[in-house]
C-alpha cells in the first residue's frame, strides 16, 4: 500500500512564524502535491513538483514555498505565518507510468489542520 | 478548461435509503473522473475512478458511479446508506492533458438512524 505521511497533524503557530509541513511518500512517486482545504471551497493546489528540485506554482501559491530536495520529500513553507493561512493542509503524491504518462490518481496522506494566532 | 460542480453541499439521508452525490464536470478532453471521501480528520481516499473501460464503475464500500457524456455527469450512489458512510465526498477530474486534478466544493453526507 502507498504510504503518505505528513509531520503532524495538528499544529498551532503564531502570526510571523516560520512554519514548515514535511511531506514523505514511500512509494517511489516522481510527483507530489500540496493542497489546502476550507470549508465550501473544495481543495485548491497550492504547489506540485515532478521531480527532484523541479516545482510549479499552483492555483494559490502566495504566501507559500515548497522545497523537494529527496524524491520522497517534500515540504511546504509558510515564511511568515498568517492568520488567513489556518487551514487544513493536505499532500498527495502520483506515479508515472513506464509509457512517461502520469497517471492522475493522487495519494493523500492524513493531512495537517494549522491554526495561525 | 476543465471545472467540476457538486451540487449540495449537504445531503442527509436515513439509513438503509439511497444514496446519490451529484458530479457535472466540464471537459474539452476526454475526462478521467474520481470519487474521493474523507472521513472525519483524515486524508481523502479513492473511492472509485473512471478511465474510459466502462461506463458504470464500482468502487469500495458498495458504492458505484456511472459515466454520462451526454449529461457530463459522473453521479455516486449507494443502494443503501450505513451509518459509517457519514463522510465527505469529493468528485475530481483530470485537468487538461496534465497530471492535476481539479477537485468539487465536496458533499458531505448525513446519515440518520
Amino acid at each position: 500500500d502507498v504510504k503518505v505521511t505528513q509531520s503532524s497533524r495538528y499544529l498551532v503557530k503564531r502570526t510571523g512564524e516560520k512554519v514548515f509541513l514535511e511531506c514523505v511518500q514511500d512509494m517511489d512517486h516522481e510527483n507530489m502535491f500540496w493542497y489546502r482545504q476550507d470549508p465550501g471551497l473544495g481543495l485548491r493546489l497550492i504547489y506540485f513538483s515532478y521531480d527532484v528540485k523541479m516545482k510549479e506554482k499552483g492555483d494559490i501559491p502566495e504566501g507559500y514555498s515548497v522545497s523537494r530536495e529527496k524524491k520522497e520529500r517534500f515540504s511546504l513553507i509558510l515564511e511568515s505565518a498568517s492568520t488567513n493561512q489556518t487551514s487544513m493542509y493536505l499532500c498527495a503524491s502520483s506515479y508515472i507510468w513506464a509509457s512517461g504518462i502520469s497517471s492522475y490518481e493522487q495519494y493523500f496522506g492524513p493531512g495537517t489542520r494549522l491554526t495561525v494566532t | 478548461a476543465q471545472s467540476v460542480t457538486q451540487l449540495g453541499s449537504h445531503v442527509s439521508v436515513s439509513e438503509g435509503a439511497l444514496v446519490l452525490l451529484r458530479c457535472n464536470y466540464s471537459s474539452s478532453v476526454p475526462p478521467y473522473l474520481f470519487w474521493y471521501v474523507q472521513y472525519p480528520n483524515q486524508g481523502l481516499q479513492l473511492l472509485l475512478k473512471y478511465t474510459s473501460a466502462a461506463t458504470l464503475v464500482k468502487g469500495i464500500n458498495g458504492f458505484e458511479a456511472e459515466f454520462k457524456k451526454s449529461e457530463t455527469s459522473f453521479h455516486l450512489t449507494k443502494p443503501s446508506a450505513h451509518m459509517s458512510d457519514a463522510a465527505e465526498y469529493f468528485c475530481a477530474v483530470g485537468r487538461d492533458s496534465s497530471y492535476k486534478l481539479i477537485f468539487g466544493s465536496g458533499t458531505r453526507l448525513l446519515v440518520r438512524p
